[in-house]
Protein backbone atom coordinates (compact mmCIF):
# COMPACT_ATOMS: atom_id res chain seq x y z
CA UNK A 1 0.00 0.00 0.00
CA UNK A 2 0.94 3.61 -0.03
CA UNK A 3 2.91 5.03 2.78
CA UNK A 4 3.34 8.87 3.72
CA UNK A 5 3.85 11.09 1.10
CA UNK A 6 5.07 14.87 1.06
CA UNK A 7 5.26 17.97 -1.70
CA UNK A 8 6.71 19.02 -2.55
CA UNK A 9 9.91 17.32 -1.55
CA UNK A 10 11.92 20.58 -2.25
CA UNK A 11 11.46 24.32 -1.60
CA UNK A 12 13.58 27.23 -2.07
CA UNK A 13 12.07 30.21 -0.58
CA UNK A 14 13.25 33.96 0.07
CA UNK A 15 13.40 35.20 2.89
CA UNK A 16 9.89 37.04 4.02
CA UNK A 17 7.96 34.53 1.92
CA UNK A 18 5.07 32.50 3.19
CA UNK A 19 5.63 28.24 2.58
CA UNK A 20 2.48 25.17 2.65
CA UNK A 21 3.75 21.87 3.09
CA UNK A 22 1.73 19.18 2.39
CA UNK A 23 1.40 15.46 4.07
CA UNK A 24 -0.86 12.83 3.10
CA UNK A 25 -0.61 10.21 5.61
CA UNK A 26 -1.32 6.32 5.35
CA UNK A 27 -4.89 6.27 4.56
CA UNK A 28 -6.51 5.63 8.14
CA UNK A 29 -4.53 6.69 10.43
CA UNK A 30 -5.45 8.63 13.13
CA UNK A 31 -2.17 10.11 14.18
CA UNK A 32 -0.06 12.68 12.80
CA UNK A 33 3.14 14.42 13.60
CA UNK A 34 5.24 17.04 12.38
CA UNK A 35 8.98 16.62 12.90
CA UNK A 36 11.90 19.73 12.14
CA UNK A 37 14.94 18.16 11.25
CA UNK A 38 18.07 20.47 10.94
CA UNK A 39 21.22 19.38 8.61
CA UNK A 40 23.07 16.48 11.10
CA UNK A 41 20.84 16.38 13.44
CA UNK A 42 17.73 13.94 14.98
CA UNK A 43 14.42 15.15 14.56
CA UNK A 44 12.26 17.59 16.51
CA UNK A 45 9.00 17.19 17.51
CA UNK A 46 6.42 20.00 16.38
CA UNK A 47 3.03 19.14 16.62
CA UNK A 48 0.74 16.21 16.68
CA UNK A 49 -3.44 15.60 15.70
CA UNK A 50 -5.48 13.26 16.36
CA UNK A 51 -7.70 12.93 13.55
CA UNK A 52 -8.94 16.99 12.98
CA UNK A 53 -7.84 17.52 16.47
CA UNK A 54 -4.68 19.41 17.10
CA UNK A 55 -3.63 18.12 20.45
CA UNK A 56 0.03 19.48 20.91
CA UNK A 57 1.93 21.99 18.95
CA UNK A 58 3.88 22.45 22.08
CA UNK A 59 7.28 22.16 19.47
CA UNK A 60 6.09 24.83 17.19
CA UNK A 61 9.18 27.14 17.57
CA UNK A 62 7.52 30.38 16.66
CA UNK A 63 3.81 32.00 16.01
CA UNK A 64 5.22 32.12 12.45
CA UNK A 65 4.24 28.56 12.38
CA UNK A 66 0.93 26.84 11.87
CA UNK A 67 -0.71 23.43 10.76
CA UNK A 68 -3.58 22.60 10.10
CA UNK A 69 -5.30 19.04 9.60
CA UNK A 70 -9.28 20.42 8.96
CA UNK A 71 -10.80 16.56 7.91
CA UNK A 72 -8.67 14.16 9.55
CA UNK A 73 -6.48 12.87 6.67
CA UNK A 74 -4.45 15.85 4.87
CA UNK A 75 -2.03 17.79 6.71
CA UNK A 76 -0.81 21.47 6.06
CA UNK A 77 2.59 22.84 7.69
CA UNK A 78 2.86 26.60 7.38
CA UNK A 79 5.62 29.19 7.57
CA UNK A 80 4.63 33.06 7.51
CA UNK A 81 7.30 35.18 6.85
CA UNK A 82 10.55 32.60 6.26
CA UNK A 83 13.48 32.98 8.10
CA UNK A 84 17.18 31.36 7.66
CA UNK A 85 16.82 29.46 10.35
CA UNK A 86 13.52 28.07 9.32
CA UNK A 87 15.90 25.78 6.57
CA UNK A 88 15.55 22.48 7.69
CA UNK A 89 13.47 19.01 6.50
CA UNK A 90 10.25 19.14 7.53
CA UNK A 91 8.88 15.69 7.88
CA UNK A 92 5.59 14.21 8.83
CA UNK A 93 4.66 10.69 10.20
CA UNK A 94 1.44 9.06 10.81
CA UNK A 95 0.20 5.97 12.91
CA UNK A 96 -2.64 4.22 13.55
CA UNK A 97 -3.35 5.40 16.68
CA UNK A 98 -4.73 1.93 18.11
CA UNK A 99 -2.59 -0.17 19.66
CA UNK A 100 0.25 0.63 17.51
CA UNK A 101 3.04 2.76 18.76
CA UNK A 102 5.25 2.70 15.61
CA UNK A 103 5.50 6.48 13.80
CA UNK A 104 5.97 6.03 9.39
CA UNK A 105 7.71 8.82 8.03
CA UNK A 106 7.60 10.24 5.11
CA UNK A 107 10.08 11.54 2.61
CA UNK A 108 10.21 14.62 4.01
CA UNK A 109 10.06 18.42 2.60
CA UNK A 110 13.80 20.49 2.24
CA UNK A 111 12.63 23.89 2.74
CA UNK A 112 15.50 26.15 1.95
CA UNK A 113 15.04 29.79 2.95
CA UNK A 114 17.60 31.92 1.14
CA UNK B 1 10.87 17.40 29.47
CA UNK B 2 12.20 14.11 27.86
CA UNK B 3 16.07 14.72 26.78
CA UNK B 4 18.25 11.86 24.86
CA UNK B 5 21.57 11.76 24.20
CA UNK B 6 23.45 9.49 21.66
CA UNK B 7 26.92 8.33 21.35
CA UNK B 8 29.16 7.79 19.62
CA UNK B 9 28.37 10.38 17.10
CA UNK B 10 30.30 8.33 14.42
CA UNK B 11 31.19 4.32 14.47
CA UNK B 12 33.43 2.87 12.04
CA UNK B 13 33.54 -0.84 11.96
CA UNK B 14 34.66 -3.37 9.42
CA UNK B 15 32.62 -5.61 7.66
CA UNK B 16 31.78 -8.95 10.26
CA UNK B 17 32.04 -7.18 13.15
CA UNK B 18 29.72 -6.24 15.57
CA UNK B 19 28.56 -2.11 16.31
CA UNK B 20 26.49 -1.37 19.58
CA UNK B 21 24.91 2.45 19.68
CA UNK B 22 24.31 3.48 23.26
CA UNK B 23 21.61 6.37 24.57
CA UNK B 24 20.58 7.62 27.65
CA UNK B 25 17.38 9.41 28.39
CA UNK B 26 16.22 11.43 31.50
CA UNK B 27 12.40 11.23 31.99
CA UNK B 28 11.89 8.09 33.29
CA UNK B 29 8.39 7.76 32.85
CA UNK B 30 9.04 7.52 28.93
CA UNK B 31 8.06 3.71 28.51
CA UNK B 32 8.49 3.12 24.66
CA UNK B 33 12.21 3.21 22.77
CA UNK B 34 12.69 2.82 18.54
CA UNK B 35 16.02 2.77 16.45
CA UNK B 36 15.12 4.46 13.09
CA UNK B 37 17.56 3.75 10.50
CA UNK B 38 17.99 6.89 7.83
CA UNK B 39 20.01 6.46 4.91
CA UNK B 40 21.09 9.42 3.12
CA UNK B 41 18.26 12.02 1.96
CA UNK B 42 16.07 9.15 2.98
CA UNK B 43 13.01 8.89 5.25
CA UNK B 44 13.73 7.50 8.56
CA UNK B 45 12.96 3.81 8.69
CA UNK B 46 11.95 2.08 11.96
CA UNK B 47 14.41 -0.82 13.11
CA UNK B 48 13.39 -2.33 16.05
CA UNK B 49 11.61 -0.90 19.30
CA UNK B 50 11.36 -2.27 22.74
CA UNK B 51 9.15 -1.06 25.35
CA UNK B 52 9.57 -0.46 28.88
CA UNK B 53 8.26 -3.97 30.69
CA UNK B 54 11.09 -5.99 28.29
CA UNK B 55 14.55 -5.89 29.12
CA UNK B 56 16.01 -7.24 25.40
CA UNK B 57 14.34 -7.69 22.22
CA UNK B 58 16.29 -9.40 19.22
CA UNK B 59 15.37 -9.84 15.31
CA UNK B 60 17.94 -11.61 13.28
CA UNK B 61 20.72 -9.51 13.77
CA UNK B 62 19.33 -6.25 15.14
CA UNK B 63 18.99 -6.20 18.81
CA UNK B 64 18.27 -3.78 21.40
CA UNK B 65 18.71 -3.62 25.41
CA UNK B 66 17.20 -1.60 28.22
CA UNK B 67 18.14 -0.81 31.20
CA UNK B 68 14.93 1.06 32.95
CA UNK B 69 17.19 1.52 36.36
CA UNK B 70 19.93 3.45 34.46
CA UNK B 71 17.43 5.26 31.90
CA UNK B 72 19.83 3.73 29.21
CA UNK B 73 19.62 1.62 25.67
CA UNK B 74 21.59 0.61 23.21
CA UNK B 75 21.51 -0.52 19.38
CA UNK B 76 23.57 -4.02 19.11
CA UNK B 77 23.86 -4.92 15.23
CA UNK B 78 26.19 -8.35 14.69
CA UNK B 79 27.75 -9.82 11.60
CA UNK B 80 27.33 -5.88 10.07
CA UNK B 81 27.10 -5.80 6.21
CA UNK B 82 28.18 -2.51 4.11
CA UNK B 83 24.08 -1.92 3.73
CA UNK B 84 23.65 -1.05 7.10
CA UNK B 85 25.70 1.69 6.20
CA UNK B 86 23.46 4.81 7.65
CA UNK B 87 22.43 7.31 10.31
CA UNK B 88 21.06 5.63 13.06
CA UNK B 89 18.54 7.13 15.52
CA UNK B 90 17.26 6.10 18.88
CA UNK B 91 14.05 7.78 20.70
CA UNK B 92 12.12 8.02 23.58
CA UNK B 93 8.60 8.54 23.81
CA UNK B 94 5.62 8.27 26.49
CA UNK B 95 2.70 6.25 25.55
CA UNK B 96 -0.67 6.78 27.30
CA UNK B 97 -3.28 3.75 27.46
CA UNK B 98 -4.00 1.98 24.39
CA UNK B 99 -2.86 4.73 22.10
CA UNK B 100 -0.24 5.57 19.73
CA UNK B 101 0.15 9.07 20.87
CA UNK B 102 3.35 9.88 22.03
CA UNK B 103 5.60 12.53 20.67
CA UNK B 104 9.28 11.20 19.65
CA UNK B 105 11.86 12.57 21.36
CA UNK B 106 15.22 11.71 19.20
CA UNK B 107 19.27 11.41 19.96
CA UNK B 108 21.34 13.54 17.98
CA UNK B 109 22.28 10.59 15.51
CA UNK B 110 24.99 8.01 15.12
CA UNK B 111 26.56 7.94 11.78
CA UNK B 112 27.74 4.40 10.98
CA UNK B 113 30.19 2.91 8.27
CA UNK B 114 30.36 -0.39 7.67
CA UNK B 115 33.86 -1.19 5.29
CA UNK B 116 34.08 -3.99 3.07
Amino acid sequence: GAGVSQSPRYKVAKRGQDVALRCDPISGHVSLFWYQQALGQGPEFLTYFQNEAQLDKSGLPSDRFFAERPEGSVSTLKIQRTQQEDSAVYLCASSTGRHSYEQYFGPGTRLTVT
Amino acid sequence: GENVEQHPSTLSVQEGDSAVIKCTYSDSASNYFPWYKQELGKRPQLIIDIRSNVGEKKDQRIAVTLNKTAKHFSLHITETQPEDSAVYFCAASMIFGGTSYGKLTFGQGTILTVHP
